[in-house]
């Protein structure tokens, strides 16, 4: 079946750490986003690709990167400079008149 | 700019009550509307859409008609039922294929 994956599902990380979220999806969408989700908020837009080697920042970009090697893969790295990472993490595939959603990264910093 | 505006939650309700979360837009242009839902520890997943004023999108029982004149996009459903406990998120479609999604509406339905 197609979908998308995203893992780990919950991810610990100490102060001063980069992490990489990983997100692979085979349902051949050229379009791939991530977003972030804090308790009692919406999703908030962090990077978007619309296609390979080609990637925009969304609203919330400081303190992360990300690459587009492959169509499939879509992956955020939480850098040290963000300072408040601790959050649900969000990828999905598609475009707007239908994105399908990974099933989230949990990110606790400890 | 662009935005979703949602009602406040939690909404609570007894099975096989009626329900309404409303939600209200701001835009530039005709965007197109989306209802999403989040169960515990998942990802969104398509409710239902609309792309132009007067449409309809439903799935599932659940309904929200495009008003462009009160530019709202209130979900309804007739009778809800304990499995639709649930996070319920509006979105609306702006250039570049990038949703903006409001706060989120958690709906509690008990026995």
């Amino acid at each position: 079946d197609g979908g998308i994956t995203q893992s780990p599902k919950y991810l610990f990380r100490k102060e001063g750490q980069n992490v990489t979220l990983s997100c692979e999806q085979n349902l051949n969408h050229d379009a791939m986003y991530w977003y972030r989700q804090d308790p009692g908020q919406g999703l908030r837009l962090i990077y978007y690709s619309q296609i390979v080697n080609d990637f925009q920042k969304g609203d919330i970009a400081e303190g992360y990167s990300v690459s587009r090697e492959k169509k499939e893969s879509f992956p955020l790295t939480v850098t040290s400079a963000q300072k408040n990472p601790t959050a649900f993490y969000l990828c999905a595939s598609g475009l707007s008149y239908g994105y399908t959603f990974g099933s989230g990264t949990r990110l606790t910093v400890v | 700019g662009d935005s979703v505006t949602q009602m406040e939650g939690p909404v609570t309700l007894s099975e096989e009550a009626f329900l309404t979360i409303n939600c209200t837009y701001t835009a530039t242009g005709y965007p197109s509307l989306f209802w999403y839902v989040q169960y515990p520890g998942e990802g969104l997943q398509l409710l239902l859409k609309a792309t132009k004023a007067d449409d309809k999108g439903s799935n599932k029982g659940f309904e929200a008609t495009y008003r462009k004149e009160t530019t709202s996009f209130h979900l309804e459903k007739g009778s809800v039922q304990v499995s639709d406990s649930a996070v319920y998120f509006c979105a609306l479609d702006i250039s570049k294929n990038k949703l903006i999604f409001g706060a989120g509406t958690r709906l509690a339905v008990h026995p």
